[in-house]
C-alpha cells in the first residue's frame, strides 16, 4: 500500500489566492483527519471525516477555510483567500474504522503564503 | 474538552542515559498512541495501547498506559543518537476526534 497521498508537497502562494490541498487516504480506510502544524501551536486538528460525511470542523479557523471528501478515495482542503498566517505544514491522515487502530499520516504539504 | 499535555516539551540528554516522558489527558479514555516525527518529515506511529496497564516496547523504548491516572509514560533506556526526533501522544475523544500532545522535542548528544 502507498501509504496516505498528499499533493503538493509544497506550495508557495501569493496573498489573496485560493490555495488547494489535496489527499488520497489508505484504501479501505473509512475515516480521513486534516491537521495544520505550526511551531507556535502544534498539531491542531481541523476536521474530519467519517464514511465520508464532515463529523467535526470546529478545528477550522475561519470561514476561508473548507473542506470536501466527494468519495472515499479522495479530500480537499481549500484556502481561499489565503493569508500569510496560513503557512503552516498540513497534514492529513487516516484511519480504519475500528475503534482501536491508529491514524496513519502522509507526508504534508509546506505551504508558504507570501 | 479534551486536553492532552506533554512533559517536558524539550529535552537534551547525552547518549547512554535513561529518560522518561509523561503525557497527562484530562478526560477518560483507554486508548492512546505515541508517534514519532523526525524534522522535516510525517508522523509515524511507534506505540498502540489500549487498556490499563498496558506495556508496550520496541527496541530502547517502552510506552506505558494508566488509564485510572490519565497519564502514559514514554521510557528511553541508554539512549542513542538515532532517537533524536519529536514524540507525540495522542488521545480519542470519543470515538473518532484524535487530539494531540504538544509533542517533546528530544535531542540526544553523543
Amino acid at each position: 500500500d502507498a501509504g496516505v497521498i498528499q499533493s503538493p508537497r509544497h506550495e508557495v502562494t501569493e496573498m489573496g489566492q485560493e490555495v488547494t490541498l489535496r489527499c488520497k487516504p489508505i484504501s479501505g480506510h473509512n475515516s480521513l483527519f486534516w491537521y495544520r502544524q505550526t511551531m507556535m501551536r502544534g498539531l491542531e486538528l481541523l476536521i474530519y471525516f467519517n464514511n465520508n460525511v464532515p463529523i467535526d470542523d470546529s478545528g477550522m479557523p475561519e470561514d476561508r477555510f473548507s473542506a470536501k471528501m466527494p468519495n472515499a478515495s479522495f479530500s480537499t482542503l481549500k484556502i481561499q483567500p489565503s493569508e500569510p498566517r496560513d503557512s503552516a505544514v498540513y497534514f492529513c491522515a487516516s484511519r480504519a474504522g475500528f475503534m482501536n487502530t491508529e491514524a496513519f499520516f502522509g507526508q504534508g504539504t509546506r505551504l508558504t503564503v507570501v | 474538552e479534551l486536553k492532552v499535555e506533554q512533559n517536558p516539551l524539550f529535552l537534551s540528554m547525552q547518549e547512554g542515559k535513561n529518560y522518561t516522558i509523561y503525557c497527562n489527558y484530562s478526560t477518560t479514555s483507554d486508548r492512546l498512541y505515541w508517534y514519532r516525527q523526525d524534522p522535516g518529515k510525517s508522523l509515524e506511529s511507534l506505540f498502540v495501547l489500549l487498556s490499563n496497564g498496558a506495556v508496550k516496547q520496541e527496541g530502547r523504548l517502552m510506552a506505558s498506559l494508566d488509564t485510572k491516572a490519565r497519564l502514559s509514560t514514554l521510557h528511553i533506556t541508554a539512549a542513542v543518537h538515532d532517537l533524536s526526533a519529536t514524540y507525540f501522544c495522542a488521545v480519542f475523544q470519543g470515538a473518532q476526534k484524535l487530539v494531540f500532545g504538544q509533542g517533546t522535542r528530544l535531542t540526544i548528544n553523543p
